[in-house]
């Protein structure tokens, strides 16, 4: 159980394109989604935690036009990274939390973004 | 600012042994420790939590202390496995926005 999706699992785009990646919580209702970048052999970075149906909180120095969190309902959340730099080459990985007595965040395989 | 520091060095043991990986914190006060497992290119797998209240935890061959007077956490494998070889993270959290402050991870290899 408590299975998260991620994709596309890999993507390159060009600068100036923008890429939407797509997080699914396969067998439980995720009340809570987050959304992390990790660079190489780095620790995790949180970058916003969304609830479904109300607007994402953003960490701060992470531009909320550039990164854009929907989360559209209890097993869904998306993230488009809008006019992707090289610098925003990095890996994504979601997050779910199940239900609202749950605090252990259950991870998607991570999406490995490259911005060419 | 909050600080987790986890054993830096990669720890090489061998097959059977008991693997011991250190968490400790500072300026911060958890509700609860949580230890996840990471492999090369992929998401973290949740592994164990352990809450403020809590002294021990055991999830079959793992086991976790969390001792908040020296503000530590230890995370134990018995009889280690190669295929426990990973990298393992420490996360802290405390309000119910369940947001978590991560180590940066400790690489264990176990040498069969």
């Amino acid at each position: 159980g408590a299975v998260v999706s991620q994709h596309p699992s890999w993507v390159i785009c060009k600068s100036g394109t923008s890429v939407k990646i797509e997080c699914r919580s396969l067998d439980f209702q995720a009340t809570t989604m987050f959304w992390y970048r990790q660079f190489p052999k780095q620790s995790l970075m949180l970058m916003a935690t969304s609830n479904e149906g109300s607007k994402a909180t953003y960490e701060q120095g992470v531009e909320k036009d550039k990164f854009l969190i929907n989360h559209a309902s209890l097993t869904l959340s998306t993230l488009t990274v809008t006019s992707a730099h090289p610098e925003d080459s990095s890996f994504y990985i979601c997050s779910a939390t199940p239900g609202r007595l749950a605090y252990e965040q259950y991870f998607g395989p991570g999406t490995r973004l490259t911005v060419t | 600012s909050q600080k987790i520091e986890q054993n830096s060095e990669a720890l090489n043991i061998q097959e059977g042994k008991t693997a011991t990986l250190t968490c400790n914190y500072t300026n911060y006060s958890p509700a609860y420790l949580q230890w996840y497992r990471q492999d090369p290119g992929r998401g973290p797998v949740f592994l164990l939590l352990i809450r403020e209240n809590e002294k021990e935890k055991r999830k079959e061959r793992l086991k976790v202390t969390f001792d908040t007077t020296l503000k530590q956490s230890l995370f134990h494998i018995t009889a280690s496995q190669p295929a426990d070889s990973a990298t393992y993270l420490c996360a802290l959290g405390a309000g119910n926005n369940r947001k978590l402050i991560w180590g940066l991870g400790t690489s264990l290899a176990v040498n069969p």
